[in-house]
């Protein structure tokens, strides 16, 4: 059964720091990994998608790795703003056909 | 706007009684997706269909059911079998195989009085 992890549940830094959120799964034969973001009370808004034959993907100043060998993902967050405080969740599919297995989260605060 | 929508956003049940929750997408995604979420726990599969008149149940279907008779909309009715309903219920949508991964709605709070 395949099982994802995010370690640490919650991280505190202050504006303008670079940095790194982790994610690990036990299964590699995975057919696509996608992070998202939460904000409190709210629904998930999807950040990036990685499929399996992709190593990293960006958009503005996130950027997504992946490294299905080693079980990992990491999401890289440049010079980070007070509004990107949220919870951030990686999921990870098994299948085209098959559903979503979620990390719990990684709650970020960016301190002004 | 493309999107899912999920109402009511807040949402309150008696004991012993069933409450229906909405989702309907225009989308036009083969699959759909109810997870509840509590605090500390992550999100758990209920409920998930890929196909209209066709569904199967996650990882807590007890105490939930669903019905899928259009492409657009997928209900979720908390029953009074359900003893701990209270939290935050998410649907989703996707398309097999896509480059577009799942969207989600903003979500439905369940409390008990």
């Amino acid at each position: 059964k395949q099982e994802v992890t995010q370690i640490p549940a919650a991280l505190s830094v202050p504006e303008g720091e670079n940095l790194v959120l982790n994610c690990s799964f036990t299964d590699s034969a995975i057919y696509n990994l996608q992070w998202f973001r939460q904000d409190p009370g709210k629904g998930l808004t999807s950040l990036l998608l990685i499929q399996s034959s992709q190593r990293e993907q960006t958009s503005g100043r996130l950027n997504a790795s992946l490294d299905k060998s080693s079980g990992r993902s990491t999401l890289y967050i440049a010079a980070s703003q007070p509004g990107d405080s949220a919870t951030y969740l990686c999921a990870v599919r098994a299948g085209a056909n098959s559903k979503l297995t979620f990390g719990k989260g990684i709650t970020l605060s960016v301190r002004p | 706007d493309g999107g899912i929508t999920q109402s009511p956003k807040y949402l309150f049940r008696k004991e012993g009684q069933n409450v229906t929750l909405s989702c309907e997408q225009n989308l036009n995604h083969d699959a759909m997706y109810w997870y509840r979420q509590d605090p500390g726990q992550g999100l758990r599969l209920i409920y998930y269909s890929q196909i209209v008149n066709d569904f199967q149940k996650g990882d807590i279907a007890e105490g939930y059911s669903v019905s899928r008779e259009k492409k657009e909309s997928f209900p979720l009715t908390v029953t009074s079998a359900q003893k701990n309903p209270t939290a935050f219920y998410l649907c989703a949508s996707s398309l097999p195989a896509d480059l577009t991964g799942y969207t989600f709605g903003s979500g439905t709070r369940l409390t008990v009085v």
